[in-house]
């Protein structure tokens, strides 16, 4: 059964530094999606991408984040100067065929991000 | 409160016995879905329930929704200590983002 991944499964940081998160969406979805989930909270939405755009983006999603499809497989998120408060699961989430969105986004097994 | 609300907040039963897990939401929404958690792990999708449905069966999995009381809850029959995890509640409204909410603990004692 397809499956979203993501890379790397744990990533530890200075504050300051910049990372990037990967994911591979499910082949032929459309519409792509990072959330993250601070340690013992609720799972935050951060952004959609869609047709090579964001569609949509929370409070949160500020000009430190990028989100990026650099080519047919991967979907990024790029934090640049990385903060403690940044410490969180992040996860990858896709849905959609060429019809239309679909009603039931696939996360990916998340990558826990700590930031020292 | 937000969106999406669970209660309980933990639920520990022993195995065999029913858990039911309760959801409240605020807006108006598409549909509402469950996903599970294994403790530090990513989000599985359990079940789907749209806007005009009021039940729906998956397994030993029993989902309700009330719009006119922005409610929903999940029931598990028979569970089994491999259902232990945290149940979080999702909700689908006019743009693509799902909003969660505050999830329940379930513990299953073998």
């Amino acid at each position: 059964e397809p499956e979203v991944t993501q890379t790397p499964s744990h990533q530890v940081t200075q504050m300051g530094q910049e990372v990037i998160l990967r994911c591979v969406p499910i082949s032929n979805h459309l519409y792509f999606y990072w959330y993250r989930q601070i340690l013992g909270q609720k799972v935050e939405f951060l952004v959609s991408f869609y047709n090579n755009e964001i569609s949509e983006k929370s409070e949160i999603f500020d000009d430190q984040f990028s989100v990026e499809r650099p080519d047919g497989s991967n979907f990024t998120l790029k934090i640049r100067s990385t903060k403690l408060e940044d410490s969180a699961m992040y996860f990858c989430a896709s849905d959609g065929l060429a019809g239309g969105r679909g009603e039931t986004q696939y996360f990916g097994p998340g990558t826990r991000l700590l930031v020292l | 409160s937000q969106q999406g609300e669970e209660d309980p907040q933990a639920l520990s039963i022993q195995e065999g016995e029913n858990a039911t897990m309760n959801c409240s939401y605020k807006t108006s929404i598409n549909n509402l879905q469950w996903y599970r958690q294994n403790s530090g792990r990513g989000l599985v999708h359990l079940i789907l329930i749209r806007s005009n449905e009021r039940e729906k069966h998956s397994g030993r999995l029993r989902v309700t929704l009330d719009t006119s009381k922005k409610s929903s809850s999940l029931l598990i029959t028979a569970s089994r200590a491999a259902d232990t995890a945290s149940y979080f509640c999702a909700t689908d409204a006019i743009t693509d983002k799902l909003i969660f909410g505050t999830g329940t603990r379930l513990q299953v004692f073998p």
